[in-house]
């Protein structure tokens, strides 16, 4: 059975930093591909990162960029999203979600969701 | 704004069948291999179509997608109670190197 869990959420003060984890199982980590999506609260999905099997391709929504560092340890089956200068409207629920195998970029599996909240 | 366009909702009655579009404000639509995840309230995401109209494996054939190069849809025929949720259609935009989202659609069955 695919499991992804998420952890490392919570509250932080804005122009601080926190690193999710995703902690994945029951499939060949090393062979997919593997996103962050996260959500505000009561908005929209919105698409965060994504980093290839290898590690060798890695994209970022433009508000991300030169903020959130996305990476993963094959050997340890896990994906990580190094987030800092965080700022209010990076409040949301973070997953971590499998990209499947096919032509359009799915996102065949998700984690529960870890909550991050950037509040003074 | 999203690049991808979803009406705020759509509402129907038990067993009938609903509509959800998804269109693209980039003309890119035809390019696009949509997806299309169901959302309960306080669940993750999952997905219901891939690649405009494929289903994975133990979604039910109520749920069908389709692309016609100007807009995709969703339909949901048999409309149950448990069918009520948000519904987002996403796409990897090549000219953006993102995943695109809409803005989601909430379904309310009568």
């Amino acid at each position: 059975e695919v499991q992804l869990v998420e952890s490392g959420g919570g509250l932080v003060k804005p122009g601080g930093s926190l690193r999710l984890s995703c902690a994945a199982s029951g499939f060949n980590f090393h062979s997919y591909t593997m996103n962050w999506v996260r959500q505000a609260p009561g908005k929209g999905l919105e698409w965060v990162s994504s980093i290839s099997s290898s590690s060798n391709h890695i994209y970022y929504a433009n508000s991300m960029k030169g903020r959130f560092t996305i990476s993963r340890d094959n050997a340890k089956n896990s994906l990580h999203l190094q987030m800092n200068s965080l700022r209010a409207e990076d409040t949301g629920v973070y997953y971590c979600a499998r990209d499947g195998a096919a032509a359009g970029r799915e996102f065949d599996f998700w984690g529960q969701g870890t909550l991050v909240t950037v509040s003074s | 704004q999203s690049v991808l366009t979803q009406p705020p909702s759509v509402s129907a009655a038990p067993g009938q069948k609903v509509t959800i579009s998804c269109s693209a404000s980039n003309s890119h639509m035809g390019n696009y291999f949509v997806s299309w995840y169901q959302q309960a309230p306080e669940t993750a995401p999952k997905l219901l179509i891939y690649d405009n109209s494929k289903r994975p494996s133990g979604i039910p054939d109520r749920f069908s997608g389709s692309n016609s190069g100007t807009s995709a849809t969703l339909d949901i025929t048999g409309l149950q109670t448990g069918d009520e949720a948000d519904y987002y259609c996403g796409a990897w935009d090549s000219s953006l190197s993102a995943v695109v989202f809409g803005g989601g659609t909430k379904l309310t069955v009568l």
